[in-house]
């Protein structure tokens, strides 16, 4: 268990609708990360938030959004949704500054944009 | 920019057949290199790090080192499970101006047959 926590673990939608994906992460962590990895794909970098601020924008579309709130817990929204949307998104958690504090990942939302 | 590149799967191996997942990279100054595992249907989880030169990261089995004179940290087995059938991602840490850059490679997908 790495302690980051995702929901909900599956999500289905139609086009053209908006969702919002929540992450915890691990107890103590300040940074989370998003990534989508769509099917037979690597990751991709969406967006990192530090203590509550954006610290840097991966490629993410316009049409998703994301926030860290006070507590640490991190929703990424995603709105007008397209089929090519449908994809895993990670938020993965990290402790430190330093480069030798590993990234912690929550098991996924699978979302399906039908 | 920094950026990591991955041996392309699949690979297909025999049970206790020995592993090599070639894995360099690019970076500024002296990155943190990490290798992930992903069992399907789960999200990453950190198999083994090393954070400077000519450190030896092992973890199950599996083990890397770090080498920066050929920027490179290739994974290996002895000898593989079907149980490790999974997909590998390289990754490093470096710093930017913001704090802490992931990069990941693209994966490899490891098939073991009994």
């Amino acid at each position: 268990d790495s302690g980051v926590t995702q929901t909900p673990k599956h999500l289905i939608t139609a086009t053209g609708q908006r969702v919002t994906l929540r992450c915890s992460p691990r107890s103590g962590d300040l940074s989370v990360y998003w990534y989508q990895q769509s099917l037979d794909q690597g990751l991709q970098f969406l967006i990192q938030y530090y203590n509550g601020e954006e610290r840097a924008k991966g490629n993410i579309l316009e049409r998703f959004s994301a926030q860290q709130f006070p507590d640490l817990h991190s929703e990424l929204n995603l709105s007008s949704l397209e089929l090519g949307d449908s994809a895993l998104y990670f938020c993965a958690s990290s402790g430190g500054t330093g480069l030798n504090s590993p990234l912690h990942f929550g098991n996924g939302t699978r979302l399906t944009v039908t | 920019g920094n950026s990591v590149t991955q041996m392309e799967g699949p690979v297909t191996l025999s049970e206790e057949a020995f592993l090599t997942i070639n894995c360099t990279y690019t970076a500024t100054g002296y990155p943190s290199l990490f290798w992930y595992v992903q069992y399907p249907g789960e999200g990453l989880q950190l198999l083994l790090k090393a954070t400077k030169a000519d450190d030896k990261g092992s973890n199950k089995g599996f083990e890397a080192t770090y080498r920066k004179e050929t920027t490179s940290f290739h994974l290996e087995k002895g000898s593989v499970q079907v149980s490790d059938s999974a997909v590998y991602f390289c990754a490093l840490s470096a710093s930017h101006n913001y704090g802490q850059n992931f990069v990941f490679g693209p994966g490899t997908r490891l098939s073991v047959l009994p």
